[in-house]
């Protein structure tokens, strides 16, 4: 059984630019969820896919995107990156249902000079 | 969905059980008791979950106070591999999005 993994794993943008990461989820499960992390903190829930729709966001903002693609893959975008945005960021899939346990990969570490 | 509360860092000596608190007083009816641990440079693992009753995995036990307002996980025999950041999460929502708090460090003395 293949986990969750993400690419790239290390990424250096500069302000303003434009970045996606990409999460291939574990066989099987159908739900992607993206999580930010900042150093020292507990990850943030960013945004999750079902079945290629949107299916529930956190409190970011619209610059912060997704996709989710029919073999459940799923690729999170940020335009206009700002300093703030330097962090680890975290995929995690599951099947879906209740409670059902979240997957995690091991992030990709974005930092923005 | 309601906050919870957890000791920011513990020590447990190798081989011995590990009690991790987590307090959530306001938690509703609907709220599950969710833990995930987070070792260093690796993304968070699921450890168990519960509602009411007390739950047993091959990982850890978890303990839920009568009144839910506490639970307690439980490793029964520490290892240096436990060395990790505890989360205590409640969630009431069937989508999974799990809000994290500060979690609790756990370092495990040989």
């Amino acid at each position: 059984e293949t986990g969750v993994t993400q690419s790239p794993t290390h990424l250096i943008k500069t302000r303003g630019q434009q970045v996606t990461l990409r999460c291939s989820s574990q066989s099987g499960h159908n739900t992607v969820s993206w999580y930010q992390q900042a150093l020292g903190q507990g990850p943030q829930f960013i945004f999750q896919y079902y079945r290629e729709e949107e299916n529930g966001r956190g409190n970011f903002p619209p610059r912060f995107s997704g996709l989710q693609f029919p073999n459940y893959s799923s690729e999170l975008n940020v335009n206009a990156l700002e300093l703030d945005d330097s962090a680890l960021y975290l995929c995690a899939s599951s099947l879906d249902g209740t409670h059902q346990p979240q997957h995690f990969g091991d992030g990709t570490r974005l930092s923005i000079l | 969905d309601a906050k919870t509360t957890q000791p920011n860092s513990m020590e447990s000596n190798e081989e011995e059980p590990v009690h991790l608190p987590c307090n959530h007083s306001t938690i509703s009816g609907t709220d599950y008791i969710h833990w995930y641990r987070q070792l260093p440079s690796q993304g968070p693992e699921y450890v168990i979950h519960g509602l009411t009753s007390n739950v047993n995995n091959r990982m850890a036990s978890l303990a839920i106070a009568e009144d839910r307002k506490s639970s307690t996980l439980i490793l029964h025999r520490a290892t240096l591999r436990d060395a990790a950041v505890y989360y205590c999460i409640l969630n009431n929502n069937a989508g999974n999005m799990l809000t994290f708090g500060g979690g609790t460090r756990l370092m495990v003395k040989p």
